[in-house]
């Protein structure tokens, strides 16, 4: 199957710091998205991309498809207690119907 | 209100006994997956289905079946469990040509 790497893999932050991570393939992606998972809860779609370059906010959240479509980025801004978590990058083949998983990104927010 | 159940939530079997992951959406998505979650590896795909009798395999379906004989249900079925099945997972739907995946609450499993 398709291998995402996704860094960092934790993260201790200060409330209101920024927080990037990153999300690589060696696979062309048609579609990049970013989950959140809430301890004991499913993943939760925050952002989707569809095309190359793409630069997509939700509230304080902004993720990018990257150029070259093997790529994608994750920015929170101003962290806050809640926004602890794991975040997952996953991405959609232009064939196929399956969705592939980064590692995931584990966040703590120091308050 | 809209929403993927699984059941049982948590669940601990020995090798060999055969179980059943149950997963319902009452939302009418055409699309079905089950996950495997496991520290360091990220989500995996099992299996998923596309709509009623129409299944397919994941990046990992080796040691389970699927089933969907009607729209709402997508049984996860591990015939004779091994301790390397211990995981969390996952069932999600969807509808057909959309990205937004969602995500029941998750079984965790533990095979001694």
């Amino acid at each position: 199957g398709q291998q995402l790497n996704q860094s960092p893999q934790s993260m201790f932050i200060q409330e209101g710091e920024d927080v990037s991570m990153n999300c690589t393939s060696s696979s062309i992606f048609n579609t990049w998205l970013w989950y959140k998972q809430d301890p004991g809860e499913g993943p939760v779609l925050l952002i989707a991309l569809y095309k190359a370059g793409e630069l997509t906010s939700n509230g304080r959240l902004t993720a990018q498809f990257g150029i070259t479509r093997k790529d994608s980025f994750l920015n929170i801004s101003a962290s806050i207690p809640s926004d602890v978590g794991i975040y997952f990058c996953a991405g959609q083949l232009s064939t196929g119907n399956q969705f592939y998983f980064g590692t995931g990104t584990s966040l703590t927010v120091i308050p | 209100e809209a929403q993927v159940t699984q059941n049982p939530r948590y669940l601990i079997t020995v090798t060999g006994k055969k179980l059943t992951v149950t997963c319902s959406q009452n939302m009418n998505h055409e699309y079905m997956s089950w996950y495997r979650q496991d520290p360091g590896l990220g989500l995996r795909q099992i299996y998923y289905s596309m709509n009623v009798e129409v299944t397919d395999k994941g990046d990992v379906p080796e040691g389970y079946k699927v089933s969907r004989k009607e729209k709402r249900n997508f049984p996860l079925i591990l015939e004779s469990p091994s301790p390397n099945q211990t995981s969390l997972y996952f069932c999600a739907s969807r509808r057909r040509h959309q990205e937004t995946q969602y995500f029941g609450p998750g079984t965790r499993l533990l095979v001694l």
